[in-house]
């Protein structure tokens, strides 16, 4: 069974530096979803992605958060000038369409723990 | 605005007893409800849908959920659970995208 998988499943950072969580998709599908799991915490939508551009973003994801899909096959989350609240599981996922029925597939995450 | 409630942060049952995690939603439309399960360093596994139809709903693994309009749950059921079913279990509401509740973790002893 297709299935979205992300890269690293652990980083490592310190503190102000730019991270690259990334991802990929299954290959037909075109939605694409960033969510993240603060520690103890539930999982909180980040950012949508679709034809190339952000459909709709949380309040988390503020100017030091991007999105991008730089070839046909990867989805990339960049975070810049980290800091230590960022410390969380990042999850990506992938929808086929964009209603609501449509599930959306997760990937195994990656945690991201900032020094 | 819409939210999900599991109030149930912790359960514990014994293998092969039954189970019933619980899941109340906030929504004014009709609500698409979807349980996730997510293993000890993995991702989030989709277990089950509802978006219309038939309100019991059955899912991977042996899991089944019942959609309750008039209490606005829509609790999730196994009838034996397994020690494999360890896990966090979350419960969603789909708008055009998922929000989540904050899970429950299932704890099964031998």
């Amino acid at each position: 069974e297709p299935e979205v998988t992300q890269t690293p499943s652990h980083q490592v950072t310190q503190m102000g530096q730019e991270v690259i969580l990334r991802c990929v998709p299954i290959s037909n599908h075109l939605y694409f979803y960033w969510y993240r799991q603060i520690l103890g915490q539930k999982v909180e939508f980040l950012v949508s992605f679709y034809n190339n551009e952000i459909s709709e973003k949380s309040e988390i994801f503020d100017d030091q958060f991007s999105v991008e899909r730089p070839d046909g096959s990867n989805f990339t989350l960049k975070i810049r000038s980290t800091k230590l609240e960022d410390s969380a599981m990042y999850f990506c996922a992938s929808s086929e369409g964009g209603a609501r029925g449509q599930p959306q597939h997760f990937g195994d995450g990656t945690r991201l723990s900032i020094l | 605005a819409q939210s999900v409630t599991q109030p149930d942060i912790h359960i514990t049952v014994s293998e092969g007893a039954s189970l019933e995690l619980r899941c109340n939603y906030s929504y004014g439309a009709t609500p698409y409800l979807f349980w996730y399960v997510q293993s000890p360093g993995q991702g989030l596994q989709l277990l089950l849908k509802y978006f219309s139809g038939d309100t019991l709903v059955q899912g991977i693994k042996g899991f089944e959920a019942e959609f309750k309009r008039s209490q606005s749950s829509f609790n999730l059921r196994k009838p034996s659970v397994h020690w494999s079913d360890a896990a966090e279990y979350f419960c969603a509401v789909k708008t055009d995208k998922l929000i989540f509740g904050t899970g429950t973790r299932l704890q099964v002893f031998p």
